[in-house]
């Protein structure tokens, strides 16, 4: 079926970088985009960015410009978000988000459809 | 901030109806699609509500979206105890050039 696999939950020193994956499962990412959202304890969801499947190209929120980066193998089918210089602020699910109304034309969307699990990451 | 507002919690007996507000402007909401999610406790959100007012395959026609200008609204009939979630609403903002979330609602039954 239809689905996200992310990688598991990781603890990280604060300064450190971080690399979470996502591997789209009953689908071919290249026909979609793939978001990245976080969740911190307690707190609402916050948009980090998005990636198209097909030639790569990214949006970032500017609260993450500096600090992430986007990328995908789709030889792998899979997605990954790398946010550096990590500090406890940065606690939080990570999810990542298949764009169901991407297409080359019209560009990325908010229809999220289907989500990951989530990715728990610890900075401490 | 949330650039879209939402009423932070909302209550209902079962099989009451509710309704949560989600509230914009002309940037989004005015003029892109709404999304709604339902997220269970300890879980990963799950598509609700597409394109404003449609529903996907498997979800009950209990729940149902509707958008009038800068604001749009979720309206949850026939109350069930498993509706207790919270609830969201997402819409891509053009000013923003990105999607903007509402703060979540928070539904006990």
């Amino acid at each position: 079926q239809v689905q996200n696999v992310q990688s598991g939950a990781e603890v990280k020193k604060p300064g450190a970088s971080l690399r979470v994956s996502c591997e789209a499962s009953g689908y071919e990412l290249t026909s979609y985009a793939m978001h990245w959202v976080r969740q911190a304890p307690g707190e609402r969801l916050e948009w980090m960015g998005c990636i198209s499947g097909d030639d790569g190209n990214t949006k970032y929120s500017q609260k993450f410009q500096d600090r992430v980066i986007m990328t995908r193998d789709t030889s792998a089918n899979t997605a990954y978000m790398e946010l550096s210089s990590l500090r406890s602020e940065d606690t939080a699910v990570y999810y990542c988000a298949r764009d169901r109304g991407y297409s080359s034309s019209w560009g990325f969307s908010a229809w999220f459809d289907p989500w990951g699990p989530g990715t728990l990451v610890t900075v401490s | 901030q949330s650039v879209l507002t939402q009423p932070p919690s909302a209550s209902g007996t079962p099989g009451q109806r509710v309704t949560i507000s989600c509230s914009g402007s002309s940037s989004n909401i005015g003029r892109k699609n709404v999304y709604w999610y339902q997220q269970l406790p300890g879980t990963a959100p799950k598509l609700l509500i597409y394109r404003s007012n449609e529903r996907p395959s498997g979800v009950p026609d209990r729940f149902s979206g509707s958008k009038s200008g800068t604001s749009a609204s979720l309206a949850i009939s026939g109350l069930r105890s498993e509706d207790e979630a919270d609830y969201f609403c997402v819409v891509w903002d053009d000013s923003l050039s990105g999607p903007v979330f509402g703060g979540g609602t928070k539904l006990s039954v």
